[in-house]
């Protein structure tokens, strides 16, 4: 199956400063990745549709200002968390369609920020 | 938009029992249902999934069924085994958005 490839796998930072997330789709080409943020214990729940080229769309309630997305290749989107704060702490995880896959998304292998 | 209820949230079963997971959906334009099996700490891994043309679908073990008139579908996992304890996730998706709308999770304990 489609590879997705996501880094870092884990991320400590202080309260205040940025952290950047990959998400690589490592045989495919990918216009489209889709993040999400999954709380301990909890589901997934989207925060928003990343597309190669044009502004991200986002889910209600997540702020746009604060989880930057830039998809500036066909194999690459990216998360940044900025300002980061202690409830900004969770499992984030990207996911992409491969072409001809339809809606059968393969998921990175998520990355768990904890913010100090 | 779309939302999905999932149930129950946590399932304990004796090792070769079945155990059976149902979700339910509120929007009738999807079409596209995935089963997600994840475990701690671990990328959500899809194990099933069936299409809105497609009342059941089986792969060894797993099994999933989908009523489009109530909106509801369900995985039935049979014989069951310790490696199938984990938190399964029902999603729900249509051809236009792509981007699935997952249920609250199951958390499966199979009991040696």
């Amino acid at each position: 199956g489609a590879v997705v490839s996501q880094h870092p796998s884990r991320v400590i930072c202080k309260s205040g400063t940025s952290v950047k997330i990959e998400c690589r789709s490592l045989d495919f080409q990918a216009t489209t990745m889709f993040w999400y943020r999954q709380f301990p214990k909890q589901s997934l729940m989207l925060m928003a549709t990343s597309n190669e080229g044009s502004k991200a769309t986002y889910e209600q309630g997540v702020e746009k200002d604060k989880f930057l997305i830039n998809h500036a290749s066909l194999t690459l989107s990216t998360l940044t968390v900025t300002s980061a704060h202690p409830e900004d702490s969770s499992f984030y995880i990207c996911s992409a369609a491969a072409p001809g896959a339809r809606e059968k998304l393969f998921f990175g292998s998520g990355t768990q920020l904890s913010v100090l | 938009g779309e939302n999905v209820e999932q149930h129950p949230s946590t399932l304990s079963v004796q090792e070769g029992d079945s155990a059976v997971i149902k979700c339910t959906y509120s929007d009738s334009a999807s079409n596209y249902f995935p089963w997600y099996k994840q475990e701690l700490g671990k990328r959500p891994q899809l194990i099933i999934d069936i299409r809105s043309n497609v009342g059941e679908k089986k792969d060894q073990r797993i099994a999933v069924t989908l009523n489009k008139t109530a909106k509801h579908f369900s995985l039935h996992i049979t014989e069951t085994q310790p490696e199938d304890s984990a938190v399964y996730f029902c999603a729900a998706a249509n051809t236009g958005r792509r981007a699935l709308t997952f249920g609250s999770g199951t958390r499966l304990q199979v009991q040696p």
